[in-house]
């Protein structure tokens, strides 16, 4: 089946500068590849995401860049801000019944 | 904008004990999914759910487990016999169509075996 790998686990950046979060898959087949942020105890939610079609895609400070040729994606994150800080998950969907198989996620910590 | 509703927020209960969870997820969505969270760690899938019927399920989803869609609107999760290692937040997504498309959680039950 599918595997998400994600990098770096944990993620320290200062209030304004760049944070970049990497995954890389293992099934071709993928297609689909959200973000989600989770806050403590919170629920994830959906920031942005791509599909294989598509290169890239931006939306305010965010943006996702795919190469499925070398099966991998990441987030980008400008101008961070400290209501930044959170667990950011990778995923992507494989099979039938788009199951989402999620990395193993990113703590990032923006800090004044 | 419409949510994905989970109840209980948190649920209790002594080994052995059944729990079910439930979920109302989003009207006009068609496919219906349960993942679960153990503290710390990733989200992992349990099964997804389509046409009443499930379309997949994972090696943690066994004889234990069952889902249901008792009526057009609440999706359960049903363990029959809980152990330690099911604590965990049990998450319900629903999305519109299949392959590629947004699956929306709710806010999750938080589920402790003691």
């Amino acid at each position: 089946g599918e595997n998400v790998e994600q990098h770096p686990s944990t993620l320290s950046v200062q209030e304004g500068d760049s944070a970049v979060i990497k995954c890389t898959y293992s099934d071709s087949a993928s297609n689909y590849f959200p973000w989600y942020k989770q806050e403590l105890g919170k629920r994830p939610q959906l920031i942005i995401d791509i599909r294989s079609n598509v290169g890239e895609k931006k939306d305010q400070r965010i943006a996702v860049t795919l190469n499925k040729t070398a099966k991998h994606f990441s987030l980008h994150i400008t101008e961070t801000q400290p209501e930044d800080s959170a667990v950011y998950f990778c995923a992507a969907i494989t099979g039938t019944a788009s199951k989402l198989t999620f990395g193993t996620g990113t703590r990032l910590q923006v800090t004044l | 904008e419409p949510e994905v509703t989970q109840t209980p927020s948190h649920q209790v209960t002594q080994m052995g004990q059944e729990v079910i969870l439930r979920c109302v997820p989003i009207s006009n969505h068609l496919y219906f999914y349960w993942y679960r969270q153990i503290l710390g760690q990733k989200v992992e899938f349990l099964v997804s759910f389509y046409n009443n019927e499930i379309s997949e399920k994972s090696e943690i989803f066994d004889d234990q487990f069952s889902v249901e869609r008792p009526d057009g609107s609440n999706f359960t999760l049903k363990i029959r016999s809980t152990k330690l290692e099911d604590s965990a937040m049990y998450f319900c997504a629903s999305c519109s169509e299949g392959l590629g498309q947004p699956q929306h959680f709710g806010d999750g039950t938080r589920l402790s075996i003691l």
